[in-house]
């Protein structure tokens, strides 16, 4: 399996800039396909898709939200920082059998 | 919009099986997609368990493999979680989702705790 390792936690405050990592045990790209999405979950709600392929803006999706990496190391940036943004944020993969990792809940300072 | 709502007992007894639901509306699961199951484990954890395919081939989570059935009933736009010989351990909140890389739409989920 490829095991992705995402930070427990981050605290950041209102209006700033956040990032939040997810490294892989191995590369998660094909060729121009980067295989990392990203995804928010509230408390008592489901998962929502933020980010496809690494990079790409889900539908309905805030442009304060944006992703990057290629490889192994993938960034989630929400920049500025919001209320409504404090939620646990996670990677997942789809270069093999899909896997998701940890988590990182978002904190306000 | 897709929208996806699972179903289901909430409590099952070890060794027995878990069964779910998933109702889909929205769009018709013959026409695309793959639609898959997932669960989050107390802890926060979560796993892929399996997708059936708009065609209705099946892939599952190799360390499911031998416990699981995802099967579906195109007549009523539905899909089913079968998980065989169920444990404490398994005992999780269980979505299902449109899609498979990456998971576009998710169901509310339902908890399903495995106790005696």
């Amino acid at each position: 399996d490829i095991v992705l390792t995402q930070s427990p936690a981050l605290a950041v405050s209102l209006g700033q800039r956040a990032t939040i990592s997810c490294r892989a045990s191995q590369s998660v790209s094909i060729s121009r396909y980067n295989l990392m999405h990203w995804y928010q979950q509230k408390p008592g709600q489901q998962p929502k898709l933020l980010i496809y392929r690494a990079s790409n803006l889900a539908s309905g999706i805030p442009a304060r939200f944006s992703g990057s990496g290629s490889g192994t190391d993938f960034t989630l940036t929400i920049n500025p920082v919001q209320a409504d943004d404090i939620a646990t944020y996670y990677c997942q993969q789809s270069r093999e059998s899909p896997t998701f990792g940890a988590g990182t809940k978002l904190e306000l300072k | 919009e897709i929208q996806l709502q699972e179903s289901g007992p909430g409590l099952v007894k070890p060794s027995q099986s878990l069964s779910l639901t998933c109702s889909v509306t929205g769009y018709t699961i013959t026409s695309g997609y793959d639609w898959s199951w997932i669960r989050k484990f107390p802890g926060n954890k979560m796993e892929w368990m399996g997708y059936i395919s708009y065609s209705g081939s099946t892939n599952y989570n190799p360390s499911l493999k031998s416990r699981i059935s995802i099967t579906r009933d195109t007549s009523k736009n539905q899909f089913f979680l079968q998980l065989n010989s169920v444990t404490t351990e398994d005992t999780a909140t269980y979505y299902c989702a449109s899609g498979s890389a990456p998971f576009d739409y998710w169901g509310q989920g339902v908890m399903v705790t495995v106790s005696s």
